[in-house]
This record gives C-alpha cells, sequence and structure tokens, in this order.
C-alpha cells in the first residue's frame, strides 16, 4: 500500500538556519503531495502542496518541489523562525484510491532556538 | 468563515463504554473524513462520507462507525472501548473527493480510555 516516510526528529536549529525535512512516498497511482504543520495543541493546517510532477509548492517562506523520479517531496525555508516551531507532516493522496485517503507520515517535530 | 469545528474538545471514557464525536465541516464543504492520531504518530485514515454515505475505510475494526447528516456534519461512533483506542480524532473536510482537494482540519477531540 502507498506509504510516506519521513526524517525522524526532533530537528532543533538556531533561528535563521537553514531547513530541510526529508519526505520520500511510494504510491500506487500518481499522487498529491501535501505538506501539514501541527502547532502545539491545534489540529493540522496545511503550509503546502503540490498535485504534479517538478511542481513547487511555497507557503510562509516554505517550498518543496514534487520530484517524481526520485518519489521525493522534502522541505525547505532558508531561515527558520522561533514561531516555525512545530510538527511537520508529509502526506500524499492517491488518486487510484477513490477519495481523500491521505496517507500521512509520523511527523517530524521541528525546535528553533532563539 | 466559520472553520471545521469539532465537539467535544475532551473526554474520559471507561473501557468498555460507547463514544460519539461530532464533526461540523467548514462551510460550502461536503465530504468529511476521520482520523485517528495516536500521541507522537501521524493521522490515521478511519473513514470518509459523501452524500451521506461511507466511501471509504481505513483499517479500522466494525467497532468503529459513522454517519453523515443532510447538512454535511458528521459523527464518529467508537462501541466497546479500549485502551489503545485512546488518542485524538481529527474530522477533516473538504469539497468533493478528489485527490488533489486540500482537507482542512478541525482541532480534535481527545479521547482518554480508562
Amino acid at each position: 500500500g502507498d506509504s510516506v516516510t519521513q526524517m525522524e526528529g526532533p530537528v532543533t536549529l538556531s533561528e535563521e538556519a537553514f531547513l530541510t525535512i526529508n519526505c520520500t512516498y511510494t504510491a500506487t497511482g500518481y499522487p498529491s503531495l501535501f505538506w501539514y504543520v501541527q502547532y502545539p495543541g491545534e489540529g493540522l493546517q496545511l503550509l503546502l502542496k503540490a498535485t504534479k510532477a517538478d511542481d513547487k509548492g511555497s507557503n510562509k517562506g516554505f517550498e518543496a518541489t514534487y520530484r517524481k523520479e526520485t518519489t521525493s517531496f522534502h522541505l525547505e525555508k532558508g531561515s527558520v523562525q522561533v514561531s516555525d516551531s512545530a510538527v511537520y507532516f508529509c502526506a500524499l493522496s492517491d488518486p487510484g484510491d477513490y477519495g481523500q485517503n491521505f496517507v500521512f507520515g509520523p511527523g517530524t517535530r521541528l525546535s528553533v532556538l532563539p | 468563515d466559520a472553520g471545521v469545528t469539532q465537539s467535544p474538545t475532551h473526554l474520559i471514557k471507561t473501557r468498555g463504554q460507547q463514544v460519539t464525536l461530532r464533526c461540523s465541516p467548514k462551510s460550502g464543504h461536503d465530504t468529511v473524513s476521520w482520523y485517528q492520531q495516536a500521541l507522537g504518530q501521524g493521522p490515521q485514515f478511519i473513514f470518509q462520507y459523501y452524500e451521506e454515505e461511507e466511501r471509504q475505510r481505513g483499517n479500522f475494526p466494525d467497532r468503529f462507525s459513522g454517519h453523515q447528516f443532510p447538512n454535511y456534519s458528521s459523527e464518529l461512533n467508537v462501541n466497546a472501548l479500549l485502551l489503545g483506542d485512546s488518542a485524538l480524532y481529527l474530522c477533516a473536510s473538504s469539497l468533493g473527493q478528489g485527490s488533489g482537494n486540500t482537507i482542512y482540519f478541525g482541532e480534535g477531540s481527545w479521547l482518554t480510555v480508562v
């Protein structure tokens, strides 16, 4: 079945450092890819998405590019802030599964220190 | 514009009891999905409702059941609660069932089974 693998956390960075969180996937079809973020005590919020190969999703300084050849969707940010501290989830939605059966990775906890 | 709302936010139940969780989708959305998020893990898909019918189901036992009402709101019912059912239950909504559609999450209902 479909699956999503993320780099294990926690990841601890200093403010203004460069961030990369790796994400790779396995899917039977041609999925759409998403990054969701969960701040402490809150539900998940969409951060960005990409629906086809070579698409780049971006939001709030975060970027991720849909790489079909490497089945990857790595999240990057050039300069993190303390307010970016949260848990980040990579997810896919596979059109082979009719509807929105999202498959999530285990999450990567990011802590940004001032 | 109200987002996805869930109730209750927290509840404690005894093993063997039954629980009902409720969800109102984001305004204009007609599709509701439910996810279980155990502590420190990513959300796991339970099932999806569209046009008042269960359309897809994840790997969860029949103790987990649901319903969607004509106003698109939804309920998740869990019977014969087990200690392992303790988790954050997330409701997500979207417009339609396309795999590229973004799903929007509520803040969840924390269920503790003792």
